[in-house]
This record gives structure tokens, sequence and C-alpha cells, in this order.
């Protein structure tokens, strides 16, 4: 998982509470991520960030928000607006490469449950 | 529009036997290709890329995957199947409008690997 932890590796919720997840990276990486998995449905993302106070919506970011304050942190808030966020969610962080041929790197996710 | 298909939810194959995992794509321009590994709860692991140069790429664990342009397709390949290899693999193209060197990708929905001893 290199050097990207995430905590907590799980986390319960009830309805209507927001919740918030931890993500940082080591590897002096610029741009982060975060993507929601659901069976079936592979990985989805939610929001990216290439550079510090800059973000950016992905293609499921409604219910969500995130901050990035510094290089290395990148917490996804989930709010009571996100109609089902029972699901897995993964962090990842790339380094700048040519033309974006840089790989992503995981970190280890945080299981979300809804009760 | 951009996306990647991996149309198989399983393969099963027997242990030493060769194992391949299919992916193919949809993009404008050439593609950046990507080959990612799951183990139940856990992040995923970057297997290996094509960006440009030689068709066949190799990368960890023994794996290997062939590019093919005309058929629009990534298929990851190993000689020789290990029960180990059991996993859920995605393939992940670049999405092309984002500019800069920085990566957002597309991934397909995954393929589990059942490899039987």
């Amino acid at each position: 998982d290199g050097g990207i932890t995430q905590s907590p590796k799980y986390l319960f919720r009830k309805e209507g509470q927001n919740v918030t997840l931890s993500c940082e990276q080591n590897l002096n990486h610029d741009a982060m991520y975060w993507y929601r998995q659901d069976p079936g449905q592979g990985l989805r993302l939610i929001y990216y960030s290439q550079i510090v106070n800059d973000f950016q919506k992905g293609d499921i970011a409604e219910g969500y928000s995130v901050s990035r304050e510094k290089k290395e942190s990148f917490p996804l808030t989930v709010t009571s607006a996100q109609k089902n966020p029972t699901a897995f969610y993964l962090c990842a962080s790339s380094g700048r490469g040519l033309a974006g041929s840089n790989e992503q790197f995981f970190g280890p996710g945080t299981r979300l449950t809804v009760l | 529009a951009q996306s990647v298909a991996q149309p198989e939810d399983q393969v099963n194959v027997a242990e030493g036997n060769p194992l391949t995992v299919k992916c193919t794509y949809s993009v404008s321009g050439n593609p950046y290709l990507f080959w990612y590994v799951q183990y139940p709860n856990r992040g995923l692991q970057f297997l290996l890329k094509y960006i440009t140069g030689d068709n066949l790429v190799k990368g960890s664990y023994g794996f290997e995957a062939e590019f093919n342009k005309s058929q629009t397709s990534f298929h990851l390949k190993k000689p020789s199947a290990l029960v180990s290899d059991s996993a859920l693999y995605f393939c992940a193209v670049r999405d092309v409008s984002i500019s800069g060197g920085y990566n957002k990708l597309i991934f397909g929905a995954g393929t589990r690997l059942a490899v039987h001893p």
C-alpha cells in the first residue's frame, strides 16, 4: 500500500451524521484522489486534487466534500446529503509524470457502514 | 465517451495453467493503460502500464500485458497461474480530457480471478 495511510479502517455512521475519512501520504506526490468502490462497479472518482488549495469534482461528488490544506493530506467528508454512503473508500496519490504517465498509489481503504 | 470494459466478471483457471484477463478500451488518441490487483479488503496494487513503445509490457509478479491498438485491447496474461494470484483485477485508462502531468483514471468493473489447486 506504499506510503499512503487511511484511517480509520472501519467506520460506522448513523444516518444524518457527517463523517471525515483521513488520507495522508509521505510520497511527496502533488496529486491526490478519492474513489468509491461498490461491488461489481469498479472504482468511481469522487474528488481529485492536483495541487494544494485546489481540487476538482469527479464523477460522483454529490454529498461529499474535501479540503487540501497540506500537500500530504486530503481528507474526505461524507455528508448527510450522500444518500447511500455505505461503501469502501480508497485514497490514492500520484506524482507529476510526462503527460500523466505515472501510476497511482493506493491506500488500504476505509470501509464505511451506515447504521 | 471514454470507457474501459472487462467482459468477464470471473475467470477460473487451474494452478500451473496460463491465464488471461481481458480488457478493451475506448479513448481518443494514444491510450495510457494500467493494470491493478486488489486482494480482499485491501487497496489496489499497481501491476504494469503501457505508455508507449513495445506492445508487450512486463510487470510485477510475473504478469505481462499485450497492447493491441487495432483491437483496442490490453489483456493481462501470466504463463503459469498460482493460487496466490486469486484476486480482483482492474484495468484502467487515462482520461485524456484532463490536461497536465496528472492522471485521472477510468476503471473497468473488475474481473475476479480464481486459481484452483
